[in-house]
């Protein structure tokens, strides 16, 4: 079947790297993506990683994909207040259009 | 190139009553697709078109729900009859064939009193 799962919230200090984890279970995925969602707003993609790629780095964020667990984690280093907002994973499935998201996480960065 | 643009950006309506929203993709893009977002989950996949032609269709979109894409360019999603199960945010995206990315709007809030 086809499931994303994040955990909820997340709280880290300004400068600290934050870790945000996702778990999926479709072993067709193709692209596993990241997106950021400030209140009121609507998707900003911030990332992307290929199903056979184990990371992808992209200035301060850094993704990692471990395909054998089905794990995928953001790292966003230098965490900035400005980050805080919800971030979301989401699968495609090979042969598919959509895009499968998790429930989001919430990220507070605190001063 | 201006991104995805949704109107409206908000609209409150009485349950019973017809809405009806726009999506504008970003110019080159061939794809567009439809979500659906209640507050604290994340947005679920409702419909996507291929140029003109409606590809998929979730189990959620009922049959008070109707989408088009008559040119090719911009969509509409039709709601009829709307209860309150329907408040929610509707987000649409876009993509190239040539790159699956998609591409979000700043959603429509929909309200049902």
């Amino acid at each position: 079947g086809e499931d994303v799962e994040q955990s909820l919230f997340l709280s880290v200090r300004e400068g600290d790297s934050s870790v945000i984890n996702c778990t999926y279970t479709d072993s067709s995925s193709t692209y596993l993506y990241w997106y950021k969602q400030e209140p009121g707003a609507g998707l900003q993609l911030l990332t992307y990683i290929f199903s056979n790629m184990d990371m992808k780095q992209d200035q301060r964020l850094t993704v990692l994909l471990n395909k054998k667990d089905k794990h995928l984690s953001l790292r966003i280093a230098d965490t900035q207040t400005g980050d805080s907002a919800i971030y979301f994973c989401a699968e495609s499935i090979l042969g598919g259009g959509k895009l499968i998201f998790g429930q989001g996480t919430e990220l507070s960065v605190k001063p | 190139d201006t991104g995805v643009s949704q109107n409206p950006r908000h609209k409150i309506t009485k349950r019973g009553q017809n809405v009806t929203f726009r999506c504008d993709p970003i110019s080159e893009h061939n794809r567009l697709y439809w979500y659906r977002q209640t507050l604290g989950q994340g947005p679920e996949f409702l419909t996507y078109f291929q140029n003109e032609a409606q590809l998929e269709k979730s189990r959620l979109l009922s049959d008070r729900f109707s989408a088009e894409r008559p040119k090719g360019s911009f969509s509409t999603l039709e709601i009829q009859r709307t209860e309150q199960g329907d408040s929610a945010m509707y987000l649409c995206a876009s993509s190239s064939d040539a790159e699956s990315t998609q591409y979000f709007g700043p959603g429509t809030r929909l309200t049902v009193l």
